[in-house]
């Protein structure tokens, strides 16, 4: 029961370079999350997925990108990395249902230089 | 919007005394509330959720929540604190609607002293 994988762990980008996040749940969940994390500021989202070819904006959208092809892959694209994209990624996964009851489920995490 | 403040940044306690985590949230209606837990370079674990029902929670670990809708509040308590216990703590709000999304605080550090 691997739950979410989140690669890779770490990673050192230059400034202008891009690069995938990769984000995989084995849970069946419906609902996906990306959320930066910067100290002293909690978590932020990014970009949500409430379904296969369902995405859209969170809190924080500007520089990424995602897509959603299949219900188990959430991957968080990020071109012309910049300094202020240095943080730390998680990616998320919740089952909704109509009465609520969800509760996220968290990847370790993918924690993100650019210089 | 919705909106979660967490006012202790870092809170320093010994170990086996109580302890208690202050959330207040802002939401329009009955909100859902949770509290995670985050130890030093992993992700965030899930401790207790608030829904309905019962507004006092108990979660994993040993911990417990107490929603107070005239306050607006969810705080964390634990009677007992052990030194494995020290870890960056989170409290979020969910929406109810169709696309739940999740508000997060800041965290609140917490340090246990042996």
């Amino acid at each position: 029961n691997a739950g979410v994988t989140q690669t890779p762990k770490f990673r050192i980008l230059k400034i202008g370079q891009s690069m995938t996040l990769q984000c995989t749940q084995d849970m069946n969940h419906n609902y996906m999350y990306w959320y930066r994390q910067d100290p002293g500021m909690g978590l932020k989202l990014i970009y949500y997925s409430v379904g296969a070819g369902i995405t859209d904006k969170g809190e924080v959208p500007n520089g990424y990108n995602v897509s959603r092809s299949t219900t188990e892959d959430f991957p968080l694209r990020l071109e012309l990395a910049a300094p202020s994209q240095t943080s730390v990624y998680f990616c998320a996964s919740s089952h909704q249902t109509g009465t609520g009851g969800y509760g996220y489920t968290f990847g370790s995490g993918t924690r993100l230089t650019v210089v | 919007a919705q909106s979660v403040t967490q006012p202790d940044i870092h809170i320093t306690v010994s170990e086996g005394a109580s302890l208690e985590l202050r959330c207040n949230y802002s939401y329009g209606a009955t909100p859902y509330l949770f509290w995670y837990v985050q130890s030093p370079g992993q992700g965030l674990q899930l401790l207790l959720k608030y829904f309905s029902g019962d507004t006092l929670v108990q979660g994993i670990k040993g911990f417990e929540a107490e929603f107070k809708r005239s306050q607006s509040s969810f705080n964390l308590r634990k009677p007992s604190v052990h030194w494995s216990d020290a870890a960056e703590y989170f409290c979020a709000v969910g929406s109810t609607g169709t696309a739940s999304k999740l508000t997060f605080g800041t965290g609140t550090r917490l340090q246990v002293m042996l």
